[in-house]
Protein backbone atom coordinates (compact mmCIF):
# COMPACT_ATOMS: atom_id res chain seq x y z
CA UNK A 1 0.00 0.00 0.00
CA UNK A 2 1.51 3.47 -0.98
CA UNK A 3 1.89 5.99 1.51
CA UNK A 4 2.90 9.83 2.18
CA UNK A 5 4.40 10.84 5.71
CA UNK A 6 4.97 14.98 6.76
CA UNK A 7 6.66 14.99 10.12
CA UNK A 8 6.41 17.56 11.00
CA UNK A 9 2.52 18.80 12.33
CA UNK A 10 4.06 22.83 12.09
CA UNK A 11 7.19 24.72 10.16
CA UNK A 12 7.76 28.14 11.78
CA UNK A 13 9.82 30.29 9.48
CA UNK A 14 11.05 34.12 9.99
CA UNK A 15 9.47 35.88 6.47
CA UNK A 16 12.88 36.27 4.02
CA UNK A 17 14.61 32.95 5.66
CA UNK A 18 14.44 30.05 3.37
CA UNK A 19 11.59 27.26 4.35
CA UNK A 20 11.27 23.68 3.81
CA UNK A 21 8.74 21.43 4.20
CA UNK A 22 9.00 17.50 4.60
CA UNK A 23 7.36 14.68 2.65
CA UNK A 24 8.68 11.11 2.47
CA UNK A 25 6.57 8.76 0.30
CA UNK A 26 6.25 4.86 -0.14
CA UNK A 27 5.00 3.33 -3.19
CA UNK A 28 5.38 -0.13 -5.03
CA UNK A 29 5.97 1.63 -8.50
CA UNK A 30 6.64 4.76 -10.26
CA UNK A 31 5.91 7.63 -7.76
CA UNK A 32 3.61 11.08 -8.93
CA UNK A 33 3.81 13.66 -6.42
CA UNK A 34 2.07 16.27 -5.46
CA UNK A 35 2.23 19.25 -3.24
CA UNK A 36 -1.13 21.31 -2.51
CA UNK A 37 -2.08 24.24 -0.40
CA UNK A 38 -4.59 25.29 1.60
CA UNK A 39 -5.54 28.53 2.78
CA UNK A 40 -8.01 29.81 5.96
CA UNK A 41 -12.03 28.63 4.64
CA UNK A 42 -10.88 27.91 0.99
CA UNK A 43 -10.10 24.16 -1.18
CA UNK A 44 -7.02 22.82 -1.75
CA UNK A 45 -4.92 24.62 -4.44
CA UNK A 46 -2.26 22.62 -6.69
CA UNK A 47 1.27 24.06 -6.81
CA UNK A 48 3.52 21.61 -8.53
CA UNK A 49 3.86 17.97 -8.94
CA UNK A 50 6.57 15.50 -10.06
CA UNK A 51 6.07 13.04 -12.80
CA UNK A 52 9.72 12.32 -14.35
CA UNK A 53 13.07 14.43 -15.93
CA UNK A 54 14.25 16.75 -13.91
CA UNK A 55 14.33 16.09 -10.04
CA UNK A 56 13.87 20.19 -9.19
CA UNK A 57 10.74 20.81 -9.73
CA UNK A 58 9.12 24.47 -10.10
CA UNK A 59 5.62 25.62 -9.04
CA UNK A 60 3.39 28.24 -8.40
CA UNK A 61 4.46 31.19 -5.97
CA UNK A 62 8.10 30.62 -6.36
CA UNK A 63 8.34 26.98 -4.58
CA UNK A 64 10.05 24.40 -5.95
CA UNK A 65 10.42 20.61 -4.84
CA UNK A 66 13.39 18.15 -5.05
CA UNK A 67 12.48 14.82 -5.47
CA UNK A 68 14.91 12.21 -4.25
CA UNK A 69 14.49 8.71 -5.00
CA UNK A 70 16.96 7.00 -2.59
CA UNK A 71 15.67 8.54 0.34
CA UNK A 72 11.73 8.58 -1.16
CA UNK A 73 11.73 12.21 -0.61
CA UNK A 74 10.27 15.11 -1.93
CA UNK A 75 10.59 18.09 0.06
CA UNK A 76 8.91 21.69 -0.70
CA UNK A 77 11.36 24.71 -0.34
CA UNK A 78 11.18 28.22 -1.37
CA UNK A 79 14.25 30.69 -1.07
CA UNK A 80 13.01 33.40 0.57
CA UNK A 81 9.42 33.14 2.52
CA UNK A 82 6.87 35.30 2.82
CA UNK A 83 4.04 36.00 5.59
CA UNK A 84 1.45 35.10 2.81
CA UNK A 85 2.79 31.96 2.39
CA UNK A 86 1.58 30.80 5.69
CA UNK A 87 -0.80 28.11 5.35
CA UNK A 88 -1.61 24.23 5.24
CA UNK A 89 0.58 22.22 2.83
CA UNK A 90 -0.50 19.11 1.57
CA UNK A 91 1.96 16.12 -0.07
CA UNK A 92 0.34 13.89 -2.16
CA UNK A 93 1.20 10.73 -4.07
CA UNK A 94 -0.40 8.66 -7.23
CA UNK A 95 1.45 5.03 -7.74
CA UNK A 96 1.34 4.24 -11.29
CA UNK A 97 -0.41 1.23 -10.43
CA UNK A 98 -3.03 2.27 -9.08
CA UNK A 99 -6.93 2.01 -10.49
CA UNK A 100 -9.00 5.09 -10.75
CA UNK A 101 -7.86 6.27 -7.28
CA UNK A 102 -4.81 5.67 -5.65
CA UNK A 103 -4.25 8.62 -4.35
CA UNK A 104 -2.93 9.18 -0.90
CA UNK A 105 -2.43 12.87 0.91
CA UNK A 106 -0.23 13.32 3.73
CA UNK A 107 -2.13 14.90 6.94
CA UNK A 108 -1.00 18.13 6.19
CA UNK A 109 2.21 20.86 7.79
CA UNK A 110 0.99 23.90 9.10
CA UNK A 111 3.32 26.74 7.87
CA UNK A 112 3.50 29.88 9.95
CA UNK A 113 6.08 32.74 8.60
CA UNK A 114 6.72 35.10 11.07
CA UNK A 115 7.36 38.62 10.54
CA UNK B 1 -11.59 29.79 -7.25
CA UNK B 2 -14.14 30.34 -9.63
CA UNK B 3 -13.08 26.51 -11.45
CA UNK B 4 -15.17 24.37 -8.58
CA UNK B 5 -17.59 25.95 -6.73
CA UNK B 6 -19.32 24.30 -3.72
CA UNK B 7 -22.84 25.28 -1.88
CA UNK B 8 -23.45 26.22 1.03
CA UNK B 9 -20.03 26.95 2.35
CA UNK B 10 -21.04 26.25 6.15
CA UNK B 11 -23.93 23.91 7.06
CA UNK B 12 -24.98 23.29 10.26
CA UNK B 13 -27.32 20.47 10.92
CA UNK B 14 -29.02 18.11 13.65
CA UNK B 15 -29.00 13.85 13.30
CA UNK B 16 -32.01 13.79 11.82
CA UNK B 17 -31.97 16.53 8.87
CA UNK B 18 -31.67 15.53 5.50
CA UNK B 19 -29.26 18.07 3.47
CA UNK B 20 -27.44 18.07 0.43
CA UNK B 21 -24.29 19.28 -0.57
CA UNK B 22 -24.03 20.83 -4.22
CA UNK B 23 -20.43 21.00 -6.17
CA UNK B 24 -19.78 22.32 -9.64
CA UNK B 25 -17.36 22.34 -11.80
CA UNK B 26 -16.79 24.86 -15.08
CA UNK B 27 -13.35 23.57 -16.18
CA UNK B 28 -14.62 20.84 -18.78
CA UNK B 29 -13.64 17.89 -16.65
CA UNK B 30 -14.81 14.87 -16.77
CA UNK B 31 -14.25 12.97 -13.72
CA UNK B 32 -15.14 15.04 -10.03
CA UNK B 33 -14.57 13.60 -6.29
CA UNK B 34 -15.95 13.87 -2.83
CA UNK B 35 -13.09 14.20 0.09
CA UNK B 36 -13.41 14.37 3.66
CA UNK B 37 -10.99 16.36 5.65
CA UNK B 38 -11.18 16.12 9.59
CA UNK B 39 -8.65 17.88 11.37
CA UNK B 40 -5.14 16.11 12.10
CA UNK B 41 -6.17 13.60 9.41
CA UNK B 42 -5.00 12.60 6.06
CA UNK B 43 -8.32 13.80 3.24
CA UNK B 44 -10.57 10.63 2.83
CA UNK B 45 -11.63 9.74 -0.66
CA UNK B 46 -15.44 9.18 -0.04
CA UNK B 47 -16.20 8.83 -4.05
CA UNK B 48 -15.42 9.52 -7.30
CA UNK B 49 -17.28 9.84 -10.36
CA UNK B 50 -16.50 9.30 -13.96
CA UNK B 51 -18.29 10.34 -16.96
CA UNK B 52 -21.38 10.55 -14.47
CA UNK B 53 -20.76 6.73 -13.67
CA UNK B 54 -19.57 5.88 -9.71
CA UNK B 55 -16.27 4.24 -10.21
CA UNK B 56 -15.18 4.04 -6.90
CA UNK B 57 -17.22 4.39 -2.93
CA UNK B 58 -14.90 4.06 -0.18
CA UNK B 59 -16.56 2.63 2.50
CA UNK B 60 -18.96 4.75 3.45
CA UNK B 61 -21.73 4.99 5.47
CA UNK B 62 -25.29 4.83 3.53
CA UNK B 63 -25.90 7.82 5.83
CA UNK B 64 -24.00 9.53 2.26
CA UNK B 65 -25.81 9.73 -0.87
CA UNK B 66 -24.03 10.52 -4.21
CA UNK B 67 -25.49 12.35 -6.72
CA UNK B 68 -24.17 13.10 -10.64
CA UNK B 69 -26.47 13.72 -12.54
CA UNK B 70 -23.83 15.00 -15.33
CA UNK B 71 -20.10 15.51 -15.79
CA UNK B 72 -20.62 19.40 -14.38
CA UNK B 73 -22.40 18.54 -11.12
CA UNK B 74 -22.06 16.16 -7.89
CA UNK B 75 -24.19 16.29 -4.50
CA UNK B 76 -23.78 14.80 -1.55
CA UNK B 77 -27.00 13.74 -0.18
CA UNK B 78 -27.12 13.73 3.86
CA UNK B 79 -29.37 11.75 5.98
CA UNK B 80 -29.10 10.67 9.89
CA UNK B 81 -25.67 12.08 10.63
CA UNK B 82 -23.14 11.59 13.43
CA UNK B 83 -21.53 14.22 15.29
CA UNK B 84 -18.29 12.53 14.01
CA UNK B 85 -19.60 13.26 11.06
CA UNK B 86 -18.72 16.86 11.30
CA UNK B 87 -15.98 18.13 8.76
CA UNK B 88 -14.85 19.91 5.69
CA UNK B 89 -16.23 18.13 2.68
CA UNK B 90 -14.12 18.80 -0.41
CA UNK B 91 -15.15 18.27 -4.18
CA UNK B 92 -12.78 18.18 -6.82
CA UNK B 93 -12.82 17.52 -10.64
CA UNK B 94 -10.35 15.81 -13.01
CA UNK B 95 -9.75 16.49 -16.52
CA UNK B 96 -9.65 12.64 -17.53
CA UNK B 97 -12.37 10.11 -17.53
CA UNK B 98 -10.27 7.73 -16.96
CA UNK B 99 -7.74 9.24 -14.04
CA UNK B 100 -4.40 8.87 -15.63
CA UNK B 101 -1.65 9.63 -12.86
CA UNK B 102 -0.23 12.95 -14.11
CA UNK B 103 -3.80 14.14 -14.31
CA UNK B 104 -3.89 16.70 -11.57
CA UNK B 105 -6.74 17.58 -9.33
CA UNK B 106 -8.91 20.67 -8.51
CA UNK B 107 -10.45 21.47 -5.24
CA UNK B 108 -13.57 23.21 -4.46
CA UNK B 109 -13.37 25.73 -1.72
CA UNK B 110 -15.48 22.82 0.49
CA UNK B 111 -18.94 22.89 2.34
CA UNK B 112 -18.22 23.53 6.58
CA UNK B 113 -20.43 20.71 7.98
CA UNK B 114 -21.72 21.17 11.67
CA UNK B 115 -23.51 17.97 13.03
CA UNK B 116 -25.07 18.72 16.42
Amino acid sequence: AQSVAQPEDQVNVAEGNPLTVKCTYSVSGNPYLFWYVQYPNRGLQFLLKYITGDNLVKGSYGFEAEFNKSQTSFHLKKPSALVSDSALYFCAVRDMGGGYQKVTFGTGTKLQVIP
Amino acid sequence: ETGVTQTPRHLVMGMTNKKSLKCEQHLGHNAMYWYKQSAKKPLELMFVYSLEERVENNSVPSRFSPECPNSSHLFLHLHTLQPEDSALYLCASSQAHRLRPTDTQYFGPGTRLTVL
